[in-house]
């Protein structure tokens, strides 16, 4: 079943607008989670990695004033997207990776098509 | 530095023919490597992973994949492809260990002929 819950799956929102997305580890403790980008028919692009208690370290070219991340809990990862522009409209995921399985694969949310209108 | 190239954005096949996903890899330390499948509007499904131990890898659905460090490669092989097999699949590297971010490559789009 599923491990990694990501909520909303759907969000339409006006521009300058902020919206938050949150990705919940269900049944283990995520000590790192992951946030990714998905333009249609494209890989995955990872826009930032944190780690739980600490702030997220964000790749080369992510403003990290723009999309705020928190990890507050071993279960709960925050993506804020601030000031939405329709060029933001895209699909989100997050990931979480800790102590299910091996450790060492990730595992995924349904994802967050967010529309700025 | 780590970076893998999925050879072939699209890969189409007839319903019970091989299926074969080519992925190369590249990494300064000994890698992880993954193979997730996304079917449309949806997360992302682990198939399969290699983490150092047997170099020939099963995962769910039939699926496997076989780490050959003198090709660095990690193609995904299915003997028989279903319908349902019809998906985005996306080989993933990683450093080894749990704090090491997932490197994706540009995903293979498999398309099932009946």
């Amino acid at each position: 079943g599923a491990v990694v819950s990501q909520h909303p799956s759907r969000v339409i929102c006006k521009s300058g607008t902020s919206v938050k997305i949150e990705c919940r580890s269900l049944d283990f403790q995520a000590t790192t989670m992951f946030w990714y980008r998905q333009f249609p028919k494209q890989s995955l692009m990872l826009m930032a990695t944190s780690n739980e208690g600490s702030k997220a370290t964000y790749e080369q070219g992510v403003e990290k004033d723009k999309f705020l991340i928190n990890h507050a809990s071993l279960t709960l990862s925050t993506l804020t997207v601030t000031s939405a522009h329709p060029e933001d409209s895209s699909f989100y995921i997050c990931s979480a990776r800790g102590q299910r399985g091996s450790g060492t694969e990730a595992f995924f949310g349904q994802g967050t098509r967010l529309t700025v209108v | 530095a780590q970076s893998v190239t999925q050879l072939g954005s699209h890969v189409s096949v007839s319903e019970g023919a091989l299926v074969l996903l080519r992925c190369n890899y590249s990494s300064s330390v000994p890698p992880y490597l993954f193979w997730y499948v996304q079917y449309p509007n949806q997360g992302l499904q682990l198939l399969l992973k290699y983490t150092s131990a047997a170099t020939l890898v099963k995962g769910i659905n039939g699926f496997e994949a076989e780490f050959k460090k003198s090709e660095t490669s990690f193609h995904l092989t299915k003997p028989s492809a279903h319908m349902s097999d019809a998906a985005e699949y996306f080989c993933v590297v990683s450093g080894s260990g749990n704090t090491g971010k997932l490197i994706f490559g540009q995903g293979t789009t498999l398309q099932v002929k009946p």
